[in-house]
């Protein structure tokens, strides 16, 4: 079965201080991760994506096959940072599911 | 402009009553998707589309049914069968199913569907 797990509901954190969001998956085949965020009265957009390799924001993420996880990490968090973070898996049939969201709060 | 358009923002169901929530995009995407979003729970999906003519249930697919007569069209209904329907829908699309790795998914605005 296809799963994507958030552990954390909510995470508060300071400005400057590091975050990681937490993310683990379950899928027997080759797996496609991405990192959604939505800001406040806004739409779901992409942060990133594991197969790019990229960073966002200063936001970055490593796929661990052996862990099966993909948390996305910030050296030093903002308080334009604050937003729902959700964890989404994708497989080659374009089944795309997501995972229960962490709501990160940056307090100043 | 090109997106996604989900309509109405608002819809209010009486109980035992139907209702067709619409999706249409301009942006020539292949495949969409409908999602539920419920407090505490993220998304789950309900039902996806990758070509015309043919849909898959997702993970919730139980009280609802879709069509995809139109490239561009998605629609949901949420039948009376739907036994906890008052939730956030969320439709999104992308362009190439078979290469989910390689494009990116659009997300509308949403619609809230309040039973009465």
């Amino acid at each position: 079965a296809q799963r994507v797990t958030q552990p954390e509901k909510l995470l508060s954190v300071f400005k400057g201080a590091p975050v990681e969001l937490k993310c683990n998956y379950s899928y027997s085949g080759s797996p496609e991760l991405f990192w959604y965020v939505q800001y406040s009265r806004q739409r779901l957009q992409l942060l990133l994506r594991h197969i790019s390799r990229e960073s966002i924001k200063g936001f970055t993420a490593d796929l661990n096959k052996g862990e099966t996880s993909f948390h996305l990490k910030k050296p030093f968090a903002q308080e334009e940072d604050s937003a729902m973070y959700y964890c989404a898996l994708g497989n080659q049939g374009g089944k795309l599911i997501f995972g229960q969201g962490t709501e990160l709060s940056v307090k100043p | 402009d090109g997106g996604i358009t989900q309509s109405p923002k608002y819809l209010f169901r009486k109980e035992g009553q139907n209702v067709t929530l619409s999706c249409e995009q301009n942006l020539n995407h292949d495949a969409m998707y409908w999602y539920r979003q419920d407090p505490g729970q993220g998304l789950r999906l309900i039902y996806y589309s990758q070509i015309v003519n043919d849909f898959q249930k997702g993970d919730i697919a139980e009280g609802y049914s879709v069509s995809r007569e139109k490239k561009e069209s998605f629609p949901l209904t949420v039948t009376s069968a739907q036994k906890n329907p008052t939730a956030f829908y969320l439709c999104a699309s992308r362009s190439h199913p078979a290469e989910i790795s390689g494009n990116t998914i659009y997300f509308g605005e949403g619609s809230w569907l309040t039973v009465v």
